[in-house]
């Protein structure tokens, strides 16, 4: 089982509806989470860490689900803007070193007009 | 800019040569990270540094790339005797440090061996 996985897409979304998408980790003892965003042939930019409480950033909302080993990214009122590839992003050390920051392959999403 | 900065931003080089790339994090920044990431994957972790020193490398680093951060500050990248696949993006990125620590990425090296 590979450790942190996501549905590569695309998804093809209609601007101004709600979109989310899954990303399972394979850890139970993950500590840390975080939606990174990458535009294509750009660096990947921190979207939002996420909290064990759920936390919102304006449309986006992330989730953590530790009983079934996930989180998840909700983005209400897409816009054009927000077509990009969304990593998942874990720390599978239980120490949360550094080095266990993995990164699933991404999710790639299209805002389409 | 005080963001990430890495250089070059493209290098095109023949099999069996050496390359080397360099990366300026945050001045603040106590953390280095050296990540690959190919087409349609995630970035993947190489090294990282606390200050100076190298705390760990990953298996995918083989005996032909190393990583230095001489003075804590700057830190290189060389890979020897380069093969095609280690054709990807080199990316750079510095952070913190601590619990929870989010990575700032430099716009990375995009590396074609030919």
């Amino acid at each position: 089982r590979k450790e942190v996985e996501q549905d590569p897409g695309p998804f093809n979304v209609p601007e101004g509806a709600t979109v989310a998408f899954n990303c399972t980790y394979s850890n139970s003892a993950s500590q840390s989470f975080f939606w990174y965003r990458q535009d294509c042939r750009k660096e990947p930019k921190l979207l939002m860490s996420v909290y064990s409480s759920g936390n919102e950033d304006g449309r986006f909302t992330a989730q953590l689900n530790r009983a079934s080993q996930y989180i998840s990214l909700l983005i209400r009122d897409s816009k054009l803007s927000d077509s990009a590839t969304y990593l998942c992003v874990v720390n599978m050390l239980v120490g949360g070193g550094a080095d266990g920051l993995t990164f699933g392959k991404g999710t790639h999403l299209i805002i389409q007009p | 800019d005080t963001g990430v900065s890495q250089n070059p931003r493209h290098k095109i080089t023949k099999r069996g040569q050496n390359v080397t790339f360099r990366c300026d994090p945050i001045s603040e920044h106590n953390r280095l990270y050296w990540y690959r990431q190919t087409l349609g994957q995630g970035p993947e972790f190489l090294t990282y540094f606390q200050n100076e020193a190298q705390l760990e490398k990953s298996r995918l680093l083989s005996d032909r790339f190393s990583a230095e951060r001489p003075k804590g500050s700057f830190s290189t990248l060389e890979i020897q005797r380069t093969e095609q696949g280690d054709s990807a993006m080199y990316l750079c990125a510095s952070s913190l440090g601590g619990m929870g620590e989010k990575l700032f990425f430099g716009s990375g090296t995009q590396l074609s061996v030919l």
